[in-house]
């Protein structure tokens, strides 16, 4: 069965790091891109990060560029978000999702439960 | 604000056709393609539509999607109940280099 599953997630203070991973089972990982995405408290989908198949192309929405990196590794089957110098508008559910092809553009087509991240004094 | 616009909710009764919109710009969706995504209370996004028009196994044929030039929508024909959820378009920004979602539509099936 085709599943990802996120861990790492928590309370964090503000200016705080935090690393989600992302484990994925039942599909060849090196043949697909990979995404996080989050959803703030009552909102909507946001896009925070992609990564190509061999993490040659990284990708990173305006809110997150400097603070949070993406990586995979291929031979783990699995997908990690470092999220450094955390704020309060942080806080969010952080779905991992499967893009559907091997290159960053193209839709997600399996998503993870996701994993919850408070950032709170 | 999100780069793609929806409305914030649509209604309508069971049996009825519904229609939404997605509303983007030359960097987006008039150069890439387009998703959707349904969402049903308290779960995960799902997939519904991908390459603008194409629906992935186990999605009725219930649901379809469109694009013409800066806009995209998503049809649903014969409600369900449950069919409430929130509905997400999504595509590439060529300009902004990232994946941009809508701001989600709510359907209310009365």
């Amino acid at each position: 069965e085709v599943q990802l599953v996120e861990s790492g997630g928590g309370v964090v203070r503000p200016g705080g790091s935090l690393r989600l991973s992302c484990a994925v089972y039942g599909f060849t990982f090196v043949d697909y891109a990979m995404s996080w995405v989050r959803q703030g408290p009552g909102k909507g989908l946001e896009w925070v990060s992609g990564i190509d198949w061999n993490g040659g192309s990284r990708r990173y929405a305006d809110s997150v560029k400097g603070r949070f990196t993406i990586s995979r590794d291929n031979a783990k089957n699995s997908l990690y978000l470092q999220m450094n110098t955390l704020r309060a508008e942080d806080t969010a559910l952080y779905y991992c999702a499967r893009v559907g092809r091997y290159d960053l553009f193209y839709y997600m087509d399996v998503w993870g439960k996701g994993t919850t991240v408070t950032v709170s004094s | 604000q999100s780069v793609l616009t929806q409305p914030p909710s649509v209604s309508a009764a069971p049996g009825q056709n519904v229609t939404m919109s997605c509303s983007g710009s030359s960097s987006n969706i008039a150069k890439n393609y387009v998703s959707w995504y349904q969402q049903l209370p308290g779960t995960a996004p799902k997939l519904l539509i991908y390459d603008n028009n194409n629906r992935p196994s186990g999605i009725p044929d219930r649901f379809s999607g469109s694009k013409s030039g800066t806009s995209a929508t998503l049809g649903i024909t014969g409600l369900q109940t449950g069919d409430e959820a929130d509905y997400y378009c999504g595509t590439w920004d060529t300009s902004l280099g990232a994946r941009v979602f809508g701001g989600g539509t709510k359907l209310t099936v009365l």
